[in-house]
């Protein structure tokens, strides 16, 4: 099983330019997550989706947006990338009412 | 916000040692889970808890939720090389689908 996949592994960008990053689940998991690892800062929540077709904020949402395009995927988009953004990323998921989360693997943005 | 406080941040200790490492909040959780990091890895789920007193193994690796529902323990038996990593703690706070991460333990294990 695949479990979470997230897409692209590393990305260098220049300030200003957008991109976004994909998350693919195959577990039927209902609620998907975004977090960003920064060093000494553990993970911290940027959006989640508790369920298809809703999403909310999480701890830092600023300068980022978030799509549930489906049960399986949720992207997170950078509009105007900026060198505060550099991180690793992970996307995560969950059935909900069991509360264990499963993450992919990273994305390390770099913004320069 | 919500906060987890993660103790110690890092420690090294002898191969064959145990290890302790809890997490605390500042309110209630529902669950409580710990996760292994191994470099350019995502967390690797190692326990999952439920009930406040639940006591869980895994192999070597026991985990408790706290009776207050504010804390848990981790603890590792009889520590190998292959140990080493980062610890997370994290929670589901009640009422919500959210997990809140410690900010982690870095284990290094001296054969």
């Amino acid at each position: 099983n695949a479990g979470v996949t997230q897409t692209p592994k590393f990305q260098v960008l220049k300030t200003g330019q957008s991109m976004t990053l994909q998350c693919a689940q195959d577990m039927n998991h209902n609620s998907m997550y975004w977090y960003r690892q920064d060093p000494g800062m553990g993970l911290r929540l940027i959006y989640y989706s508790a369920s298809e077709g809703t999403t909310d904020k999480g701890e830092v949402p600023n300068g980022y947006n978030v799509s549930r395009l489906n049960k399986r995927e949720f992207s997170l988009r950078l509009e105007s990338a900026a060198p505060s953004q550099t991180s690793v990323y992970f996307c995560a998921s969950s059935e909900a009412q069991l509360g264990e989360a499963f993450f992919g693997q990273g994305t390390r943005l770099t913004v320069v | 916000g919500q906060q987890l406080n993660q103790s110690p941040q890092s420690m090294f200790i002898q191969e064959g040692e145990d290890v302790s490492m809890n997490c605390t909040s500042s309110s209630i959780f529902n669950t409580w889970l710990w996760y292994k990091q191994d470099p350019g890895e995502g967390p690797v789920l190692l326990i999952a808890l439920y009930k406040a007193g639940e006591l869980t193994s895994n192999g070597r690796l026991t985990a408790q939720f706290g009776i207050t529902r504010k804390d848990s323990f981790l603890n590792i038996s009889a520590s190998i090389p292959s140990d080493v990593g980062i610890y997370f703690c994290a929670g589901q706070p009640v009422g919500t689908y959210k997990y809140i991460f410690g900010t982690g333990t870095r284990l290094k294990v001296l054969a």
